[in-house]
């Protein structure tokens, strides 16, 4: 089993829809999540990070927490053509002194206009 | 406030030649963590300094090393290259506390 499962896509949405991004991990110690965007031929862009149980909201992106299902997600709302990209999910365990970042492979999104 | 940098932004090399990458961090941050992203591997770790210590490693052979320096800026060196090594790799930078980390533009080798 991966450490971090996401699926790879391709989701397709339509513009101003809402784009659903699934992650879920393995170890039960992670107490640190994160998205991130990549661009193709860009590096990780943060998005959102949450690290309690239930939902957390930026502007149009919203981070759900569900540490007994070990799961995690991102919502877009109005979805835009500028958010097609490939969306990352990374865990930690979020000890000091321990920086090592799990990713999933990825979740490449597509808005159709 | 600036962002990670990386230097060069583009390397070709070929097999068994060395290559020496450099991550400047985020001003005031003291962790410097490495990746490579591959097409078939994704983002994967490879170690991480702190305060010129190599504190975490992933799992690569010994052939990838690096070091920190007392402004916290790193490098990373790869030995006897293989065309397997051929990758983006990225470094992130945080304060060290198991906190967000940010990353630089990468490093786009190619191994011929």
């Amino acid at each position: 089993q991966k450490e971090v499962e996401q699926n790879s896509g391709p989701l397709s949405v339509p513009e101003g829809a809402i784009a659903s991004l699934n992650c879920t991990y393995s170890d039960r110690g992670s107490q640190s999540f994160f998205w991130y965007r990549q661009y193709s031929g860009k590096s990780p862009e943060l998005i959102m990070f949450i690290y309690s149980n239930g939902d957390k909201e930026d502007g149009r992106f919203t981070a759900q927490l569900n540490k007994a299902s070990q799961y995690v997600s991102l919502l877009i709302r109005d979805s835009q053509p500028s958010d097609s990209a490939t969306y990352l999910c990374a865990v930690n365990l979020g000890d000091f002194g321990n920086e090592k970042l799990t990713f999933g492979t990825g979740t490449r999104l597509t808005i159709i206009p | 406030k600036a962002g990670v940098t990386q230097t060069p932004r583009y390397l070709i090399k070929t097999r068994g030649q060395q290559v020496t990458l450099s991550c400047s961090p985020i001003s005031g941050h003291r962790s410097v963590s490495w990746y490579q992203q591959t097409p078939g591997q994704g983002l994967q770790f490879l170690f991480e300094y702190f305060s010129e210590t190599q504190r975490n490693k992933g799992n690569f052979p010994g052939r990838f090393s690096g070091r920190q320096f007392s402004n916290s800026r790193s490098e990373m060196n790869v030995s006897t290259l293989e065309l397997g090594d051929s990758a983006l790799y990225l470094c992130a930078s945080s304060t060290g506390q198991g906190g967000t980390q940010y990353f630089g533009p990468g490093t786009r080798l190619l191994v011929l």
